[in-house]
């Protein structure tokens, strides 16, 4: 079975600081990996996702997040924060599989101060 | 291209009420998945269909809930009756690769939010 934990349900950051949001995953087969950012009153969008080949994997408006076998992680990465970034982000997992699906971590409320 | 669609976007109804949600997915779009998002938590899938068939609709509490994919194309979700616990955002996503592919990718539409009093 898979299942992904997001460390931290709220992280707040000030503008042009560093953003880390933390992700471990559990998975008996070779992940496919993904981060999704959903700003209030919208769905979701994807940042980036790691399925083979490089590890460190770039997405959308800046953001990164480096696969980590040994360590079971995907933790996604800003180097400086913006206003804009204020939003939940979630951390989910599937496998190469054509019935898999992606399960969902319960999100990371990411706020922006001044 | 226009993204998937989703209506209403928001619902209030009182328990033991039926309700349905509409969902058109992005043009050519095989795969279709409606989540339940409860406040505070990650989507959880409902049902995932391709083209009009279903793939997995194991966590469906089919005792209440159905799902329809006419034609492989729309699709419709239905409470009935609806209890408490139900209130959630009901998001609806499409796929055009399977998760066999380095392209595979959910889209997702905006969400119905349904409020059960």
């Amino acid at each position: 079975a898979q299942s992904v934990t997001q460390l931290g349900s709220h992280v707040s950051v000030s503008e042009g600081a560093l953003v880390l949001l933390r992700c471990n995953y559990s998975s008996s087969v070779p992940p496919y990996l993904f981060w999704y950012v959903q700003y209030p009153n919208q769905g979701l969008q994807l940042l980036l996702k790691y399925t083979t080949g490089a590890t460190l994997v770039k997405g959308i408006n800046g953001f990164e997040a480096e696969f980590k076998k040994s360590e079971t992680s995907f933790h996604l990465t800003k180097p400086s924060a913006h206003m804009s970034d204020a939003a939940e982000y979630f951390c989910a997992v599937s496998r190469y599989s054509s019935a898999s699906k992606i399960i969902f971590g319960s999100g990371t409320r990411l706020s922006i101060r001044p | 291209e226009a993204g998937v669609a989703q209506s209403p976007r928001y619902k209030i109804i009182e328990k033991r009420q039926s309700v349905a949600f509409w969902c058109n997915p992005i043009s050519g779009h095989a795969t279709l998945y409606w989540y339940q998002q409860i406040l505070g938590q990650g989507p959880k899938l409902l049902i995932q269909f391709q083209n009009n068939g279903v793939v997995d609709d194991s966590q469906l509490p089919k005792d209440r809930f159905s799902a329809e994919r006419l034609k492989g194309v729309d699709s419709t979700l239905k409470i009935q009756p609806a209890k408490l616990e139900d209130s959630a955002v009901y998001l609806c996503a499409s796929s055009r690769f399977g998760p066999r592919s380095s392209s595979y990718e959910q889209y997702f539409g905006p969400g119905t939010r349904l409020t059960v009093t």
